[in-house]
């Protein structure tokens, strides 16, 4: 499956919008972008996920370049429980015929 | 449960001793992955699980490192003479399959010290 990268770290404001970037250029046509987040000492939490067309739920926005060769996962009003490190995979779905490689993620600290 | 569940929690044993951790997957998940997470790291796919195939191990580390999956359900990942390097916290997650939208549940984890 298609890696990901994605920035180490990042600082977001209470309250103001946080935007996390991915790259996935090596994507492939029937790959998903899935987004997971892990909050300090808890499992991974599914967010959202999507193929190519703009996603949102309660939790998040998912914005996907019309190449698919990169997205943006968008918390619209960060708030202190956002901190967590967010992950950015692609894979198959629903086929689970393989495994499936988290990198290191993006580490959001929201400041008050 | 309605979740995926792990036990123990928190296990501490000394260097060279053999430990097992148990994962509970979603009733009707059909596959299941292990990862591993040590300090300050993101997860490590360790072993994969799909219905009644052979599993992926691509990610063990050694052959200390073997898991099994007893009816198509719970599985249990088996650590023979610990090492040190071992110590984090171990994993679980499950997947329903055809028909689900291909999103993973993990547990709470297993958090492994080795002395």
């Amino acid at each position: 499956d298609a890696k990901t990268t994605q920035p180490t770290s990042m600082d977001c404001a209470e309250g103001r919008a946080a935007n996390l970037p991915c790259n996935h250029s090596t994507i492939s046509g029937n790959e998903y972008v899935y987004w997971y987040r892990q909050i300090h000492s808890q499992g991974p939490q599914y967010i959202i996920h999507g193929l190519k067309n703009n996603e949102t739920n309660e939790m998040a926005s998912l914005i996907i370049t019309e190449d698919r060769k990169s997205s943006t996962l968008i918390l619209p009003h960060a708030t202190l429980r956002d901190t967590a490190v967010y992950y950015c995979i692609v894979r198959v779905a629903p086929n689970s015929g393989y495994a499936l490689n988290f990198g290191k993620g993006t580490s959001l600290l929201v400041t008050p | 449960g309605a979740g995926v569940s792990q036990s123990p929690s928190n296990k501490v044993t000394e260097k060279g001793k053999d430990v097992e951790l148990r994962c509970d997957p979603i009733s009707g998940h059909t596959a299941l992955y292990w990862y591993r997470q040590s300090l300050g790291q993101g997860l490590e796919f360790l072993i994969y699980f799909q219905g009644n195939s052979a599993p992926d191990k691509s990610g063990l580390p050694s052959d200390r490192f073997s898991a099994e999956r007893t009816g198509g359900s719970v599985s249990t990942l088996t650590i023979q003479r610990t090492q040190q390097e071992d110590s984090a916290v171990y994993l679980c997650a499950s997947i329903r399959g055809a028909g689900g939208t291909g999103e993973l549940f993990f547990g709470e984890g297993s958090r492994l010290t080795v002395l």
